[in-house]
């Protein structure tokens, strides 16, 4: 069966600190991943996807089929990092995306 | 452009009534998509439409439905209404097709079961 794990429900780090956000998941198909972030009274919006490998804000997520896993990394946090991140898988078909129960990080000043 | 719009954002009904949730795209996408977000469960997905056709289904009882007319604007109702039901429920948008992958989300539209 598909599933997200984000075994951190809560995450604090110091600025300047490296922040990982773990993200492992299952599914039988070819993954596509994503990385949703959620600021403080804002909308639900897309930081990264796995597919374009790219860096945004200072973050990066690798696909390691072998370990299942898609961690999101930052080498130093910013104040700004503070937000709800959600890991989420999208399935083969359609649509539909099967989201974590995600992590919120808090960078401490 | 105008982002993704749902109305009501705010809501409470009793056990047993019914609730319609609407939700305006964003111009252009034909994909929308309902979730339900709970502190427990984070988000989980209840069901996307196409070009007016249902293509995907979660695992939520019947008692949750949808539709979406030709213009692409969702209705979500729930009859019904358990006190677990109590959450917000979120709309997504996005092309549906080719490489598009990202969802945009809205406000959401928080629902109270009493």
């Amino acid at each position: 069966a598909q599933r997200v794990t984000q075994p951190e429900k809560l995450l604090s780090v110091f600025k300047g600190a490296p922040v990982e956000l773990k993200c492992n998941y299952s599914y039988s198909g070819s993954p596509e991943l994503f990385w949703y972030v959620q600021y403080s009274r804002q909308r639900l919006q897309l930081l990264l996807r796995h597919i374009s490998r790219e860096s945004i804000k200072g973050f990066t997520a690798d696909l390691n089929k072998g370990e299942t896993s898609f961690h999101l990394k930052k080498p130093f946090a910013q104040e700004e990092d503070s937000a709800m991140y959600y890991c989420a898988l999208k399935a083969n078909t359609g649509n539909q995306f099967y989201f974590g129960t995600g992590t919120s990080l808090t960078v401490i000043p | 452009k105008a982002g993704v719009t749902q109305t009501p954002r705010y809501l409470i009904k009793t056990r047993g009534q019914q609730v319609t949730l609407s939700c305006s795209p964003i111009s252009g996408h034909r994909s929308v998509s309902w979730y339900q977000q709970t502190p427990g469960q984070g988000l989980q997905f209840l069901f996307e439409y196409f070009s007016e056709t249902q293509r995907n289904k979660g695992n939520f009882p019947g008692r949750f439905s949808g539709r979406q007319f030709s213009n692409s604007r969702s209705e979500m109702n729930v009859s019904t209404l358990e006190l677990g039901d109590s959450a917000l429920y979120l709309c997504a948008s996005s092309l549906g097709t080719g490489d598009s992958r990202e969802l945009f989300f809205g406000e959401g539209s928080r629902l109270t079961v009493l």
